[in-house]
């Protein structure tokens, strides 16, 4: 059975700072995996999706990395900003049973 | 493109009440499913379907159902409302390239 792991479950940083988020997942059969961030009482939004095929992803300040051989991902934040405060959930797409599989997520605040 | 559209907002349910939350996506696709968010739990898969007229249960299928008749709407139906389904409620659908989800502003639930 999949799981997935994130660590650490709260980051407090000072602005600038740059930093990153942390997410293991126990079986490799991926089909990719997607980094989300969640704002208080909203939504998901989908920030990078990595294939399985795939060593790493960028956008903007963000570059995720995936590692299947160890079952790891990596959300890099560059230049920490006040505005990046929010809670950064990773997900697995199970190449077994297609269903995608939540860590719990990681709640960062960056002070100004 | 709307995106994946939710309603409603926000619903407060009496205990044994019966509510359809509401679901809809403008993109074609064909996978859709439905996850209910707790503290502490994280994202629970609920039901899921794979096409119009094919649904499936999740990880936490109990005291939900589905249909899906069109591709477009994927409506989650609380038989009889209990506190414990106290919840956000999530919506998702998934494309076919590179199978990225896309998520619902979500349903905030409140059974008293």
């Amino acid at each position: 059975k999949q799981e997935v792991t994130q660590i650490p479950a709260a980051l407090s940083v000072p602005e600038g700072e740059n930093l990153v988020l942390n997410c293991s997942f126990t079986d490799s059969a991926i089909y990719n995996l997607q980094w989300f961030r969640q704002d208080p009482g909203k939504g998901l939004t989908s920030l990078l999706l990595i294939q399985s095929s795939q060593r790493e992803q960028t956008s903007g300040r963000l570059n995720a990395s995936l590692d299947k051989s160890s079952g790891r991902s990596t959300l890099y934040i560059a230049a920490s900003q006040p505005g990046d405060s929010a809670t950064y959930l990773c997900a697995a797409l199970s190449g077994n049973t297609g269903k995608l599989i939540f860590g719990q997520g990681t709640t960062l605040q960056v002070k100004p | 493109n709307a995106g994946v559209t939710q309603t409603p907002k926000f619903q407060v349910l009496k205990t044994g009440q019966s509510m359809t939350l509401q679901c809809a996506q403008d993109m074609n696709h064909e996978y859709m499913s439905w996850y209910r968010q707790d503290p502490g739990m994280g994202l629970r898969l609920i039901h899921y379907s794979v096409g119009a007229g094919i649904t499936d249960q999740g990880e936490v299928p109990n005291g939900y159902n589905v249909s899906r008749s069109t591709t477009e709407d994927f409506p989650l139906r609380l038989l009889s409302a209990a506190p414990s389904q106290t919840s956000v409620y999530f919506c998702a659908s998934r494309g076919t390239s590179g199978y990225e989800q896309y998520f619902g502003p979500g349903t905030r639930l409140t059974v008293t």
